[in-house]
């Protein structure tokens, strides 16, 4: 069964600064992988999905992300974050039954943005 | 257009009552989904209907657990016998059934079970 780890539970960054939050999956073919955020209170956002092709895929807000095979990785970036980024980031994997097995999530990271 | 819409949005219930949740699909989307949200568990999947299939219910949580979706648009998922463990953030999505991973969520019911 495929499964993703967001090894960071919190990331504090400073308004402007990079970002990067870091995901792992398993999975035994190609993956589609995702990215979400929650706003508190609110439901979940798609920022950027990969499905193939170019292993840079980006998304809205400024996010970014990078597929490595290699490392079994799909890291989220933004060169500059602004307050209004500080959210819950899930990283998601659909499963090999496509939509049958819906996403599996990571447990989430928390970013906290500092003035 | 119109996102994923979800009633109620909050729901307190005692324990033992059975309890009703809505989703609205956004127009157009034949997949519909049913996921959890609590902090013991994060997000798990619980049910995943396309068009007017049969679903597979093999990820509810427990007998208690029912969905069904009429129409191939509005969905309920029902809870019998609420318990205390129940007490999570239900959330549904949609998606447009070509695309399957991308999929619009709605804000969630959150249920309480006192």
């Amino acid at each position: 069964a495929q499964s993703v780890t967001q090894p960071d539970i919190h990331i504090t960054v400073s308004e402007g600064a990079s970002l990067e939050l870091r995901c792992n999956y398993s999975y035994g073919a190609t993956p589609y992988l995702f990215w979400y955020v929650q706003s508190p209170g609110q439901g979940l956002q798609l920022l950027l999905k990969y499905f193939s092709g170019d292993t840079l895929v980006q998304g809205i807000k400024g996010f970014e992300a990078e597929f490595k095979r290699s490392q079994s990785s799909f890291n989220l970036r933004k060169p500059s974050v602004h307050w209004s980024d500080a959210a819950e980031y899930f990283c998601a994997v659909l499963g090999s039954g496509g939509g049958a097995d819906g996403l599996t999530f990571g447990k989430g990271t928390h970013l906290i943005i500092q003035p | 257009g119109a996102g994923v819409s979800q009633s109620p949005s909050n729901k307190v219930t005692e324990k033992g009552k059975d309890v009703e949740l809505r989703c609205d699909p956004i127009s157009g989307h034949t997949a519909l989904y049913w996921y959890r949200q609590s902090l013991g568990q994060g997000l798990e999947f619980l049910i995943y209907f396309q068009g007017n299939s049969a679903p597979d219910k093999s990820g509810l949580p427990s007998d208690r657990f029912s969905a069904e979706r009429t129409g191939g648009s509005v969905s309920t998922l029902t809870i019998q016998r609420t318990q205390q463990e129940d007490s999570a953030v239900y959330l549904c999505a949609s998606s447009s059934g070509q695309d399957s991973g991308e999929q619009y969520f709605g804000p969630g019911t959150r249920l309480t079970v006192t």
